[in-house]
């Protein structure tokens, strides 16, 4: 199946820093989400973004699905962006129907 | 418009026990997903359901089964737990399933403890 990979697994970041987080993966893709997990466990969507270029506040996402990679940009980090941040995709509709492949995640943390 | 809900939040069961988890999703939505996430396994997907018919299904055994009723609510069932059935267990809802998908949203999980 579809291999997704995220980098880097650890970020420790000062309050205001920039950010950037990379996830490749493996094969031609059909979609692919970031997800940021709170404390509590909950998933919470950030981009859904098959192709090109999103923004959302202080975060922005790029795909180019013929590379197969995205960025997940964070700037001016803030103390509540800590917790670990998925990507997810979804691959060929006949190999694996709408699962969503999940890297292993980056585990953010920002210092005051 | 309310979110993905799942009950219970929390659980904790005895080894050989079974274990019934439900799932409602957005409104409008009527694909059900499952996943379960371990800190050894990460997220892995277990089953998809879409008109009460089970689409797609990962690659765990027969003790994990689930199901899809008509108002799109679904359960997932494990029987005999094992220890390493302990995990945090997320339903995700789309619109429906489909060539390129649809956005998947997540309810808050159950967590559930074997001992």
């Amino acid at each position: 199946g579809i291999q997704v990979e995220q980098s880097p697994p650890d970020l420790i970041l000062q309050e205001g820093a920039n950010s950037t987080l990379r996830c490749n993966f493996s094969d031609s893709v059909n979609n692919l989400q970031w997800f940021h997990q709170n404390p509590w466990g909950q998933l919470i969507n950030l981009f859904y973004i098959p192709s090109g270029t999103k923004q959302n506040g202080r975060l922005s996402a790029t795909t180019v699905a013929t590379e197969r990679y995205s960025l997940l940009y964070i700037s001016s980090s803030q103390t509540t962006d800590s917790g670990v941040y998925f990507c997810a995709v979804k691959g060929s509709w006949v190999t694996s129907g709408s699962r969503l492949t999940f890297g292993e995640g980056t585990q953010l943390t920002v210092n005051p | 418009k309310a979110g993905v809900t799942q009950t219970p939040r929390y659980l904790i069961k005895t080894r050989g026990q079974q274990v019934t988890l439900s799932c409602s999703p957005i409104s409008g939505h009527r694909s059900v997903s499952w996943y379960q996430q371990t800190p050894g396994q990460g997220l892995q997907f277990l089953f998809e359901y879409f008109s009460e018919t089970q689409r797609n299904k990962g690659n765990f055994p027969g003790r994990f089964s689930g199901r899809q009723f008509s108002n799109s609510r679904s359960e997932m069932n494990v029987s005999t737990l094992e220890l390493g059935d302990s995990a945090l267990y997320l339903c995700a809802s789309s619109f429906r399933p489909g060539l390129t998908g649809y956005e998947q949203y997540f309810g808050p999980g159950t967590r559930l403890t074997v001992t």
